[in-house]
């Protein structure tokens, strides 16, 4: 199994630009979540899903938007990219029954500039 | 919700005990309290997760009080290896809403040799 797997790793925006950063599990887990980290902030939940065509939003939803199609993809979407933003991006996934025990992935490291 | 409070950062010697703890004075009956380790350039990955007393794996051991008002991380004999960022997390083991799950900030451990 890969696990969690982000792309891209790094991206370079210009502020407005839009992009969208994926996300795909392959344990069939029903959760999958999107946090940011930034330096002294520790992780801050964006948006979560409990299963398939259904989303949330978590502690700081603007200016992202997400889907859930299927089980395994977790897109999640900069509208138009301001450079607060600009942070590291992890996607994690876990099963129903044991939503704390996540798994992460290597993350993406996003500068908008 | 409960909130969770650690150290911003620790030091240490190879070969040393280490132990962290996590003030988390509001938890609540059904949460778990769960410890990720986090290396530079990854996402955090699961080390140990406990309800009450003493919980032990091969990687650390977990002691929470009675009052469960605390937990106490600890490492035995640390190497340079074990230089990270450890994270406290306190929830719900099956969370249907991802928002109850309380990360603490990170604790950035530096083992010297």
């Amino acid at each position: 199994n890969a696990g969690v797997t982000q792309t891209p790793k790094f991206q370079v925006l210009k502020t407005g630009q839009s992009m969208t950063l994926q996300c795909a599990q392959d344990m069939n887990h029903e959760y999958m979540s999107w946090y940011r980290q930034d330096p002294g902030m520790g992780l801050r939940l964006i948006h979560y899903s409990v299963g398939a065509g259904i989303t949330d939003q978590g502690e700081v939803p603007n200016g992202y938007n997400v889907s859930r199609s299927t089980t395994e993809d977790f897109p999640l979407r900069l509208l138009s990219a301001a450079p607060s933003q600009t942070s590291v991006y992890f996607c994690a996934s876990s099963l129903r029954t044991e939503g704390n025990i996540q798994y992460f992935g290597a993350g993406t490291r996003l500068s908008v500039l | 919700l409960a909130k969770t409070t650690q150290p911003i950062s620790m030091d240490s010697y190879e070969g040393q005990e280490v132990n962290i703890t996590c003030s988390h004075n509001n938890i609540a009956t059904n949460d778990y309290i769960t410890w990720y380790q986090q290396f530079p350039s990854q996402g955090p990955r699961f080390i140990i997760q406990g309800y009450k007393t003493k919980v032990t794996n091969e990687v650390a051991s977990l002691f929470i009080p009675a009052d469960r008002k605390s937990s106490t991380l600890s490492l035995p004999r640390v190497s340079l290896s074990d230089t990270a960022v450890y994270y406290c997390l306190v929830g719900p083991r099956g969370a249907g809403n991802n928002r109850k799950l309380i990360w603490g900030l990170g604790t950035s451990l530096a083992v010297n040799p």
